[in-house]
């Protein structure tokens, strides 16, 4: 059975630094795309990063590129995000998402579909 | 990087048909057959129901559909469940190598 945690959340103050991780279990955690998805309170799902199986390809929404940097540890079989100079905008519950193949971003290979969730992180930015 | 458009709300009896719309651009609905379409209830992470435009993944019942026409996908709901009273949400992949998410649509059984 495929399952996702992920851990990290907290209060953080405008400025600061998280990092979430999301550890993976029940598959093979290199062979598959692995993307972080936010939804502030009340509103919709927003797709945040991705990154190849391999770790080797990175890709984010426009919104948090140079702020926001998704990682992962195939040994450890586990993936990261780390958040830098947080607004108050970026308080959501954060969710790591296992996509359907080791590819993403080339367009031709590729599954762009989540198959598994995690139970989300809450990450609130406040003074 | 504009959100895919979906109705905000849809309303339907037990037993009845609705579908929901999911309107894109020639930059990722209308180019790429990477669309899917997530459930999700309150306080619940979202669960995948339709992908890559029509499939359905393992235990999914097939009183939910998914089609494609132009820039915008769809998704029908066959005889309508109280339990299916929940958020759904269309993704799509882009030409900028990202994925969007529809803003939303709340499914109202009546």
């Amino acid at each position: 059975e495929v399952q996702l945690l992920e851990s990290g959340g907290g209060l953080v103050q405008p400025g600061g630094s998280l990092r979430l991780s999301c550890a993976a279990s029940g598959f093979t955690f290199s062979s598959y795309a692995m993307s972080w998805v936010r939804q502030a309170p009340g509103r919709g799902l927003q797709w945040v990063s991705a990154i190849s199986g391999s770790g080797g390809n990175t890709y984010s929404a426009d919104s948090v590129k140079g702020q926001f940097t998704i990682s992962r540890d195939n040994s450890k079989n586990t993936l990261y995000l780390q958040m830098n100079s947080l607004r108050a905008e970026d308080t959501a519950v954060y969710y790591c998402a296992k996509d359907n193949s080791p590819y993403f971003g080339s367009g031709r290979y590729g599954a762009y579909y989540f198959d598994s969730w995690g139970q989300g992180t809450l990450v609130t930015v406040s003074s | 990087q504009s959100a895919l458009t979906q109705p905000a709300s849809v309303s339907g009896s037990p037993g009845q048909s609705l579908t929901i719309s999911c309107t894109g651009t020639s930059n990722d609905v209308g180019t790429y057959n990477y669309v899917s379409w997530y459930q999700q209830h309150p306080g619940k992470a979202p669960k995948l129901i339709i992908y890559s435009v029509s499939y359905r993944p393992s235990g999914i019942s097939n009183r939910f559909s998914g089609s494609k026409s132009g820039n915008t996908a769809s998704l029908t709901i066959s005889g309508l469940q109280a339990e299916d009273e929940a958020d759904y949400y269309c993704s799509s992949y882009t030409s900028s190598s990202i994925v969007l998410f529809g803003g939303g649509t709340k499914l109202t059984v009546l």
